[in-house]
C-alpha cells in the first residue's frame, strides 16, 4: 500500500479481554516500531523489530503484551487481559532502514484507538 | 524525561511566520534535533532535521544556535492546516527508535 496501515482505527473492549492490534507496513520497509500515547501525552517506545526478530523489546510495559511479525510484513500487537491503563493510541511506523523511525524514509500509521471499559 | 522543553501552546495568525522554540541544553555532540508534528487524530509527520547548520526545506525552516542548546522550528506562512502538536526531539541518527518524546507544543493558526 502507499502508507502504512492499522487496524482497526478504534477498539472498545471490556476489561480483562485479550485484544489484537494490527499493521501493515509499507511495502520492502524492513523496520517496524510500536509505540503507545496516551492522552496529550508524547510517544512511549514500545518494540522494534527487523525483520521477523525483535531486537529490543524493552519497551513493553508488561508481559501481557507482546507482538509478533511474520513474513518481515505485517505485524501484531497482543494485549492479554486488558486493563484501563492500557487505553491509548497505539502507533506503528516503518522505515527502509534500522536504527530508528526519526529519518526521512519513516512513516507512521495512524493508530489504533483503544479503549478499555 | 524527556530530553527537551517546549511550550505547552502557541497561537500564531495566518499567513504569518509561526516561529516555535526548543530547548535542549544537555543535547550531546552526536545528537540531531528532529521536528515532527502531529495533526488531530493522525500519526506524526516528519518535518525537518538537523545538526548544528541551519536547514531548510519545503515545509520548514530550522535554525540551531551557535552552542546547540536551543532551536527554533519556523513555518514562513502559516495555513489554518499547520494547526498541530509540533514535537521537538534530540537523538542520535541511528538508534533513535528509543528516545523519549515529550507533550509538544499545540499550535493554533487563527484565520
Amino acid at each position: 500500500g502507499a502508507g502504512v496501515s492499522q487496524s482497526p482505527s478504534n477498539k472498545v473492549t471490556e476489561k480483562g479481554k485479550d485484544v489484537e492490534l494490527r499493521c501493515d507496513p509499507i511495502s520492502g520497509h524492513t523496520a517496524l516500531y510500536w509505540y503507545r500515547q496516551s492522552l496529550g501525552q508524547g510517544l512511549e517506545f514500545l518494540i522494534y523489530f527487523q525483520g521477523n526478530s525483535a531486537p529490543d523489546k524493552s519497551g513493553l510495559p508488561s508481559d501481557r503484551f507482546s507482538a509478533e511479525r511474520t513474513g518481515g510484513s505485517v505485524s501484531t500487537l497482543t494485549i492479554q487481559r486488558t486493563q484501563q491503563e492500557d487505553s491509548a493510541v497505539y502507533l506503528c511506523a516503518s522505515s527502509l532502514r534500522t536504527g530508528g523511525p526519526l529519518n526521512t524514509e519513516a512513516f507512521f500509521g495512524q493508530g489504533t484507538r483503544l479503549t478499555v471499559v | 524525561d524527556a530530553k527537551t522543553t517546549q511550550p505547552t501552546s502557541m497561537d500564531c495568525a495566518e499567513g504569518r511566520a509561526a516561529n516555535l522554540p526548543c530547548n535542549h541544553s544537555t543535547i550531546s555532540g552526536n545528537e540531531y534535533v528532529y521536528w515532527y508534528r502531529q495533526i488531530h487524530s493522525q500519526g506524526p509527520q516528519y518535518i525537518i532535521h538537523g545538526l548544528k547548520n541551519n536547514e531548510t526545506n519545503e515545509m520548514a525552516s530550522l535554525i540551531i544556535t551557535e552552542d546547540r542548546k536551543s532551536s527554533t522550528l519556523i513555518l514562513p506562512h502559516a495555513t489554518l492546516r499547520d494547526t498541530a502538536v509540533y514535537y521537538c526531539i534530540v537523538s542520535p541518527r541511528d538508534s533513535n527508535y528509543q528516545l523519549i518524546w515529550g507533550a509538544g507544543t499545540k499550535l493554533i493558526i487563527k484565520p
